[in-house]
This record gives structure tokens, sequence and C-alpha cells, in this order.
């Protein structure tokens, strides 16, 4: 398996459910990061991992919780979303935070009914 | 937070036209990056320009970064159904956390 991985492709989640995204880089890279993506809206970025550190965290709900185990590994967790949470959840990767080119898994799509 | 405004927003075009899509900000970068992203994928890096007045191609892509290094364009020569997809630029800064901001994006539609 090569380049950003993510799993699973597509999640459908109550409200009250308590799910976890995965994402896995086989780049070699240091940094990771999760983007949230809905209709109509740039890009947002949620959290940002450098070597295994958050080094940036951008307001989001507590209800979003981020885990980064290592640096080829990153999962984003889920617990009581609300339906404007339903977008698309974009995890990349990059040799570190310094403004280098980065790589983007194919996403998943989350739907909060 | 440095902003990226690209414009237009939405752009309709029908197989064969050329197109130039804009990347405006008033911050200066240290390189400037545009990704393209197909429906039900992620986001995938297209080239990287980096000194001033730099141009770069790509096939039928044209990239060109502003003297200043505050804005870029993409033009498209003769458009084919495959080039739809929505189109990023992302900004580069050397200091702060996180050091790479995304405009807000430009959705091409070429119809065959």
């Amino acid at each position: 398996e090569t380049g950003v991985t993510q799993t699973p492709r597509h999640l459908v989640m109550g409200m009250t459910n308590k799910k976890s995204l995965k994402c896995e880089q086989h780049l070699g890279h240091n940094a990771m990061y999760w983007y949230k993506q809905s209709a109509k809206k740039p890009l947002e970025l949620m959290f940002v991992y450098s070597l295994e550190e958050r080094v940036e965290n951008n307001s989001v709900p507590s209800r979003f919780s981020p885990e980064c185990p290592n640096s080829s590994h990153l999962f984003l967790h889920l617990h009581t979303l609300q339906p404007e949470d339903s977008a698309l959840y974009l995890c990349a990767s990059s040799q570190d935070t310094l403004g280098y080119e980065q790589y983007f898994g194919p996403g998943t799509r989350l739907t909060v009914t | 937070t440095q902003l990226l405004e690209q414009s237009p927003q939405f752009l309709s075009i029908q197989e064969g036209e050329n197109l130039t899509v804009y990347c405006n900000s008033s911050s200066v970068f240290s390189s400037l990056q545009w990704y393209r992203q197909e429906p039900g994928e992620g986001p995938v890096l297209l080239v990287t320009v980096v000194t001033g007045g730099e141009v770069k191609k790509l096939k039928r892509l044209t990239f060109q970064f502003g003297d200043a290094r505050k804005d870029s364009s993409l033009h498209i020569t003769a458009a084919q159904p495959g080039d739809t997809g929505l189109y990023l630029c992302a900004g580069a800064v050397e200091t702060g956390a996180n050091n790479l901001f995304f405009g807000t994006g430009t959705r091409l539609t070429v119809i065959p």
C-alpha cells in the first residue's frame, strides 16, 4: 500500500454513536493533518500533528478527538456528533509542517443522522 | 490566518475552450501550490511555484506566480472533460505551527 489511506470510505452514524476514522501514511512523513470539507465551503483545517505532537487545534468542538500514536497513523474519534458535522473528512501528510506539499487520502464521507 | 480568494468560484465551459482561474491574497507566500480534487477523492498536488514571476507548464496547464508572491493564476488551454474538478491553491508561509493555507476553491465543469 502506498500514499495515504483512510478507512472507512463511507460512514453513517447516529448522533449518540461513537466511531473512529483512521488514516495511515506510507510516505515517511513527519506531519499529519485532519481537514473537514463541507459542500460549498473552503477546506477547513482541524488538527495538525508534527512528530506525533499536536501543534494546532483550530477551535474544533470537543466531540472530535484526534489521536496520533506514531508518525504513520492518525485517528479521529467521533462522539455525539451533530447533523451539521456531516462532511468529507480528509487526512493529509507532509514531510514536515514548514509549508511542504501535502498528500491527501481519499477521505471519509461522514453522514450524521 | 492568511486568506486566499479564488475566482471564479464556479466555472462551466465547453470542451475545447480556454480558461483562467485566479488565486489572490494580501499576504506574501514563500511558495504556492495548486491541487485538483476529483469527486469522491482527496486533492492531488499539480505543481508548486516558488519564485516571484515564475511560470510552470504541465501539458495544457500553465501556472504563474505573481511577481510579489501574493497571487497566482492557472490557465488551461483546450479544456477537456477530464479537467473537471475542484481546483485549490495553497500558500505556504515560513512561520507558525501550520504553514499551508488553502484557497476557497474553483469548481470547474467541462462539458463534452
